[in-house]
């Protein structure tokens, strides 16, 4: 199985300031038709989890440009660009290039 | 507007069976491939089972592997988790998931299964 490890596992950080959040597979994620099946999820507090990045980069529809992915190959990374009230929450880098999907085991962001 | 909407959680007695259902609408069901994910007490996710839009195609996480089967109704727009055997650590909301292009695009709102004596 791909193991998925996301550091750190908290990042309190300061309204309007940037946060980023890295994410390392055990194993290349590239699929062999050459996408990289590698996303980002948000799960609010008491909410269901929202895709927010897909194949590494793409902005899901309705998501705020302040938040990016970027990466290759094992690493990637999410940034948030301006930290605003509403980014409370968990933060999970997943993979769909092989089965069983797996998932990091969540980055939760907070306000310092 | 797509909309997922999970049922039949519920408190069931070790080695149970439970049956979830995902009822759709907003989109043709049918050409969607669809997934359930899990997510135990104050813990992460956990993905468990996915199914291609015919149903054809069927994926397991090996911690489900010959207790539970995922299953599709296009007629009724309805996808199934059929749990049996269950155990403590299945445990969790169940979230079911649509596996459009992207995968995960959209998400129900869960239910809660319990497995406790």
């Amino acid at each position: 199985d791909i193991v998925m490890t996301q550091t750190p596992l908290s990042s309190p950080v300061t309204l309007g300031q940037p946060a980023s959040i890295s994410c390392r597979s055990s194993q290349s994620l590239v699929h062999s038709d050459g996408n990289t099946y590698l996303s980002w999820l948000q799960q609010r507090p008491g909410q269901p989890p929202r895709l927010l990045i897909y194949k590494i980069s793409k902005r899901f529809s309705g998501v705020p440009d302040r938040f990016s992915g970027s990466g290759a190959g094992t690493d990637f990374t999410l940034k948030i660009n301006r930290v605003e009230p509403e980014d409370v929450g968990l933060y999970y880098c997943m993979q769909a290039t092989q089965f069983p999907w797996t998932f990091g085991q969540g980055t939760k962001v907070e306000i310092k | 507007e797509v909309q997922l909407l999970e049922s039949g959680g519920n408190l069931v007695q070790p080695g149970g069976s439970l049956r979830l259902s995902c009822t759709a609408s907003g989109f043709t069901f049918s050409t969607y491939g669809m997934t359930w994910v899990r997510q135990a007490p104050g813990k992460g996710l956990e993905w468990v089972s996915a199914i291609a839009g015919s149903g054809d195609s069927t994926y397991y996480a090996d911690s489900v592997k010959g207790r539970f089967t995922i299953s599709r109704d296009n007629s009724k727009n309805t996808l199934y988790l059929q749990m049996n055997s269950l155990r403590a650590e299945d445990t969790a909301i169940y979230y079911c998931a649509t596996l459009g292009d992207p995968a995960f695009d959209f998400w129900g709102q869960g239910t809660m299964v319990t497995v406790s004596s």
